[in-house]
């Protein structure tokens, strides 16, 4: 069956660099979420977006933004990085109505040095 | 806003059952799921309740009490891969939105 694909699955960039990371959720999932997750600390939900629309919003600094494409992939967008930015960021996707159910990518590590 | 609790580490030994709880505080409660997350790897669901009672997918089962804002999961028969870290989530409608909100998460260690 298919996954949830992110895209790179590793990143290097430097301090005040941007940074684009591409998520591409399950097919006829409608809903995509976007984590972070540093080094053993859980997930933090940054962002969600349901049919193009953002849905909900959580701690995404105001250096990040994101959007949800007519294909219902995603983008997030992030720029001025800094060191704290390092972390593995996930995405998720589900069906609007079983939000509980959220599939995971691998994941893209983001390394800013 | 939502809280959850869960402990930070339980250790459990092969073969035993171990249970992890979970404690909730929110309005517009739905439902709680559980998530497991090996280290380095993505996060993956486990299982759902809405109602009260209690769920068995294999080897796990997941426990709710509305009531009691509770919910627990068992793991039986446990196996050395059973060591990963394991989350409760929360489900609320906000917004015309069902929203999920994530636990700290409780790194489970099985020792032979």
């Amino acid at each position: 069956a298919a996954g949830v694909i992110q895209s790179p699955r590793h990143l290097i960039k430097e301090k005040r660099e941007t940074a684009t990371l591409k998520c591409y959720p399950i097919p006829r999932h409608d809903t995509v979420y976007w984590y972070q997750q540093g080094p053993g600390q859980d997930p933090q939900f940054l962002i969600s977006f349901y049919e193009k629309m953002q849905s909900d919003k959580g701690s995404i600094p105001d250096r990040f933004s994101a959007q949800q494409f007519s294909d219902y992939h995603s983008e997030l967008n992030m720029s001025s990085l800094e060191l704290g930015d390092s972390a593995l960021y996930f995405c998720a996707s589900s069906d609007r109505d079983s939000s509980y159910e959220q599939y995971f990518g691998p994941g893209t590590r983001l390394t800013v040095t | 806003g939502q809280s959850l609790e869960q402990p930070s580490e339980v250790t459990a030994v092969e073969g035993a059952i171990v249970q992890i709880n979970c404690t909730y505080q929110t309005s517009g409660f739905y439902g709680l799921s559980w998530y497991q997350q090996h280290d380095g790897g993505a996060p993956t669901f486990l299982s759902y309740n809405a109602l009260d009672g209690l769920e068995e997918t294999g080897r796990f089962s997941s426990f709710l009490s509305r009531s009691d804002s509770y919910g627990y999961l068992l793991l039986q028969e446990l196996q050395m891969k059973d060591s990963a870290s394991y989350f409760c989530a929360v489900s609320v409608y906000s917004g015309g939105y069902q929203k999920v909100t994530f636990g700290t998460g409780t790194k489970l260690q099985v020792i032979p």
